[in-house]
């Protein structure tokens, strides 16, 4: 069965430092999504790509989160720098069109501390 | 800023017992509510999901039931088992956008004792 890869699993920085983190979505969805999951609420979107452009970054943190999908398959978030509040499951989800009646499939996610 | 509000926070059930976990939304202009299921270390996954055109759908033991007046949506679990315990979340498209996105509820830890 396809699923949405992500990596690292586990990431652990300090402040200051950069980070990134690498999702592979199902092969043939076109559209990819970034969530952060603070512990103990529910995922809130940070970006949405359809195909290699973004359709929503409207809770992204610009100053230090970038992201990209340069040729629409794979993407990268990054953050520089990490601050202790961007503890939390970064999470990777894709689906095959960007309407609000496709399913969503998760990947694993990335559990990032920063100390 | 769009909320959906979901409750309980927690819920503790005996094998065989009914969960009921319910949400409540703000204004959307796409009628669909996905529920997702998430095991620890684990992704979300969709469990059920109901576009209203009906006020009740069922997959196995898992029924959403749907009031659209109330703006108000649940999850019934009936005959609970062990291996339903989970965070659930559900989830309602964010407001006018018609992108697929999604806004999530604080979740609801269940946990189903033998």
């Amino acid at each position: 069965e396809a699923e949405v890869a992500q990596s690292p699993r586990y990431k652990i920085t300090e402040k200051s430092q950069a980070v990134a983190f690498w999702c592979d979505p199902i092969s043939g969805h076109a559209t990819l999504y970034w969530y952060r999951q603070i512990l103990g609420q529910g995922p809130e979107l940070l970006v949405q790509f359809q195909d290699e452009s973004v359709v929503d970054d409207s809770q992204l943190p610009k100053d230090r989160f970038s992201a990209e999908r340069l040729k629409g398959v794979d993407s990268t978030l990054k953050i520089q720098p990490a601050e202790l509040g961007d503890s939390a499951m970064y999470l990777c989800a894709s689906s095959f069109g960007g309407s609000p009646y496709n399913e969503q499939f998760f990947g694993p996610g990335t559990r990032l501390t920063v100390l | 800023q769009q909320q959906v509000k979901q409750s309980p926070q927690s819920l503790i059930v005996q094998k065989g017992g009914i969960s009921i976990i319910n949400c409540a939304y703000e204004n959307t202009a796409f009628d669909y509510f996905p529920w997702y299921q998430q095991f620890p270390g684990k992704g979300p996954a969709l469990l059920i999901a109901i576009r209203p055109d009906v006020s009740e759908k069922k997959e196995g033991r898992f029924t959403i039931s749907f009031n659209k007046s109330a703006k108000q949506f649940s999850l019934h679990i009936m005959d609970s088992q062990p291996g339903d315990s989970a965070t659930y979340f559900c989830a309602a498209p964010w407001g006018s956008s018609n992108t697929g996105k999604l806004i999530f509820g604080q979740g609801t830890t269940l946990q189903v004792k033998p």
